[in-house]
């Protein structure tokens, strides 16, 4: 069974510029969770879709981040314009459903950003 | 809100010695606790989970942790480290909501083995 997929693996863009980055889950997941982990910080929760539904969006930093799931498959992640404090490492994440052992995240093996 | 911490930023251990690593949580019920693991140039990879029950888990890799309600900690645990279990090491503490999971991850230990 393939595992979450991410791509790219590492990206450097200059600042203004746009990245979209692509998740794409195990087959059969309805969860599907960004978290960003920035330099020398936690990994921090962005948000969470279940199916093409925004689930939860409270840990997007600001409208310059907009994330999609067409169809409840993939997932992208736009940044746009992107800043220098948008470095660091995307982590994408699924899980099947939300309580007991369907809970557990399965996390994707990120995306590195660099912002120059 | 709920917040994770582990207090060990880096912790150095020789091959063979054991291993604990530290993990307070703040949490207002009982939570769902992980133990994830970064090796270099990987993903995160979950080591172990506890929803409920004994409070004594065991995951992969040989690692153990304990929940410790009491004292708000889920600290892990190794019996004898190989050098391959140099890595990061994250804790995190999920929500029981009726729907939104998010995870909540302290900061990592990064733990090094000297031969």
């Amino acid at each position: 069974e393939a595992g979450v997929t991410q791509f790219p693996s590492h990206s450097v863009i200059e600042k203004g510029q746009t990245v979209t980055l692509r998740c794409d889950p195990i087959s059969g997941h309805d969860n599907l969770y960004w978290y960003r982990r920035v330099m020398g910080k936690e990994i921090k929760f962005l948000l969470h879709f279940v199916k093409e539904s925004k689930q939860d969006e409270s840990g997007m930093p600001n409208n310059r981040f907009l994330a999609e799931r067409t169809g409840g498959t993939y997932s992208t992640l736009k940044v746009q314009p992107a800043e220098l404090e948008d470095s660091g490492v995307y982590f994408c994440a699924s899980s099947l459903g939300y309580t007991g052992t369907s809970y557990e995240q399965y996390f994707g093996p990120g995306t590195r950003l660099t912002v120059t | 809100a709920q917040s994770v911490t582990q207090p060990d930023i880096h912790i150095t251990v020789s091959e063979g010695a054991s291993l604990e690593l530290r993990c307070n949580y703040s949490y207002g019920a009982t939570p769902y606790l992980f133990w994830y693991v970064q090796s270099p140039g990987q993903g995160l990879q979950l080591l172990l989970k506890y929803f409920s029950g004994d409070t004594l888990v065991q995951g992969i890799k040989g690692f153990e942790a304990e929940f410790k309600r009491s004292q708000s900690s889920f600290n892990l645990r190794k019996p004898s480290v190989h050098w391959s279990d140099a890595a990061e090491y994250f804790c995190a503490v999920g929500a029981i909501k009726a729907a939104g999971n998010k995870l909540t991850f302290g900061g990592g230990t990064r733990v090094l083995v000297k031969p």
